[in-house]
């Protein structure tokens, strides 16, 4: 079956430690993206890849890394640096040009900071 | 600065009626506009698109209005369903940024059966 697969669903971290959520993709989609969902507010980007070995920062990027070293893969780290980082993790796919233009998403990982 | 805005959190419908969501944008360049349904503690999937060029767009009980003027489109399902119950997104996008999407803060459907 072709999809979005994040791991692990449920993450809990202590404060100061740096944590790598999981995304792959089996859907042979260009660009790779990471949302951030908090109670009450839209969907926030925060890195976006349109081709292996390139990203780009989003709305929020502060205190996260990323890294497209292969096409279906686009692990995100949160960083001690990120300042409340306990969220709803979202990584979605699609088609860079052509296609229907829609975003397939991950069933989303839950970061909680102890 | 939220550039796509729901601005009713919630809404309760009787199963089998219509159910009206609402999404306000401020970017007049936003040419694409989608709607996403998401369950808890999944992602969002796909519901239904919308060009700017168009003015609506159907598909089975899901309809999308596009009123580009007043910057708003609206989803409509109808009838109304209990598996509708759901949180929708609408999400839109500008021109000429490959699928960079501004989504809005969501609205909760309940359809009570």
């Amino acid at each position: 079956d072709g999809g979005i697969t994040q791991s692990p669903k449920y993450l809990f971290r202590k404060e100061g430690q740096n944590v790598t959520l999981s995304c792959e993709q089996n859907l042979n989609h260009d660009a790779m993206y990471w949302y951030r969902q908090d109670p009450g507010q839209g969907l926030r980007l925060i890195y976006y890849s349109q081709i292996v070995n390139d990203f780009q920062k989003g709305d929020i990027a502060e205190g996260y890394s990323v890294s497209r070293e292969k096409k279906e893969s686009f692990p995100l780290t949160v960083t001690s640096a990120q300042k409340n980082p306990t969220a709803f993790y979202l990584c979605a796919s699609s088609f860079w040009t052509g296609g229907t233009g829609e975003l397939f998403f991950g069933e989303g990982s839950r970061l909680t900071v102890l | 600065d939220q550039q796509v805005k729901q601005n009713s959190p919630s809404l309760s419908v009787q199963e089998g009626r219509i159910s009206i969501l609402n999404c306000d944008y401020t970017n007049s360049m936003f040419d694409y506009f989608l709607w996403y349904k998401k369950y808890p503690a999944e992602g969002p999937t796909f519901l239904i698109s919308i060009s700017s060029i168009k003015d609506k767009n159907e598909d089975g009980r899901f309809t999308v209005f596009l009123n580009k003027s007043a910057k708003h489109l609206s989803l409509h399902i109808v009838p109304s369903q209990p598996g509708d119950s759901a949180v929708y997104f609408c999400a839109a996008q500008p021109p000429n940024t490959g699928n960079q999407f501004y989504f809005g803060t969501g609205t909760s459907l309940t359809v009570i059966p």
